[in-house]
């Protein structure tokens, strides 16, 4: 099965700098990577995807950067704020077919943003 | 609104008593799933539905139950055959087919604590 690793397990910024969490998967079939963010006590919302027809992908201050030869993605956040302080799970699977939604985590990026 | 719910938000037992959890969604998604989440650990798959009156078995299932007799509703059961089972569940529910298929979408979680 597939297999997700996940790093650093806890990030400490500035506000203002940037960061980047770092995932590697083991499944090559995997074509699907979404970033969830969560806070404390609540469910994880989606924050960006990507899917494995693009590299990279970025929503306003939030980048993801897919390398399926290596076999790993990055998210990356610039500009950072104390409302991005929360937990950051990266997850690999498929998005068709029998297996869309099968997704498997990492283990949790614990992010903390310093005013 | 659209979403998932997920009751009771907080519940108590004791060792030896079956527990269910309830999860309901009105987004009309097709695939519904469980997933269970320990301190410094990922989302681990416990059972997930693609239609109605079907479910599989994810990663962890042994000692937990659950049903599908309707499209909205896929409530978990935590046996006492289930050896640790306190811990945080969240339900989910994916559409199956359009732009954002694959996509989970988190209900708010049952915190669940076995005395």
């Amino acid at each position: 099965g597939e297999n997700v690793e996940q790093h650093p397990s806890t990030l400490s910024v500035q506000e203002g700098d940037s960061a980047v969490i770092k995932c590697t998967y083991s499944d090559s079939a995997s074509n699907y990577f979404p970033w969830y963010k969560q806070e404390l006590g609540k469910g994880p919302q989606l924050i960006i995807d990507i899917r494995s027809n693009v590299g990279e992908k970025k929503d306003q201050r939030i980048a993801v950067t897919l390398n399926k030869t290596a076999k790993h993605f990055s998210l990356h956040i610039t500009e950072t704020q104390p409302e991005d302080s929360a937990v950051y799970f990266c997850a690999a699977g498929g998005a068709g077919g029998t297996s869309y939604g099968k997704l498997t985590f990492g283990q949790g990026t614990i992010l903390t943003v310093h005013p | 609104d659209g979403g998932i719910t997920q009751s009771p938000k907080y519940l108590f037992r004791k060792e030896g008593q079956n527990v269910t959890l309830s999860c309901e969604q009105n987004l009309n998604h097709d695939a519904m799933y469980w997933y269970r989440q320990d301190p410094g650990q990922g989302l681990r798959l416990i059972y997930y539905s693609q239609i109605v009156n079907d479910f599989q078995k994810g990663d962890i299932a042994e000692g937990y139950s659950v049903s599908r007799e309707k499209k909205e509703s896929f409530p978990l059961t935590v046996t006492s055959a289930q050896k640790n089972p306190t811990a945080f569940y969240l339900c989910a529910s994916s559409p199956r087919t359009g732009w954002n298929t694959g996509e989970l979408f988190f209900g708010e979680g049952s915190r669940l604590t076995v005395l």
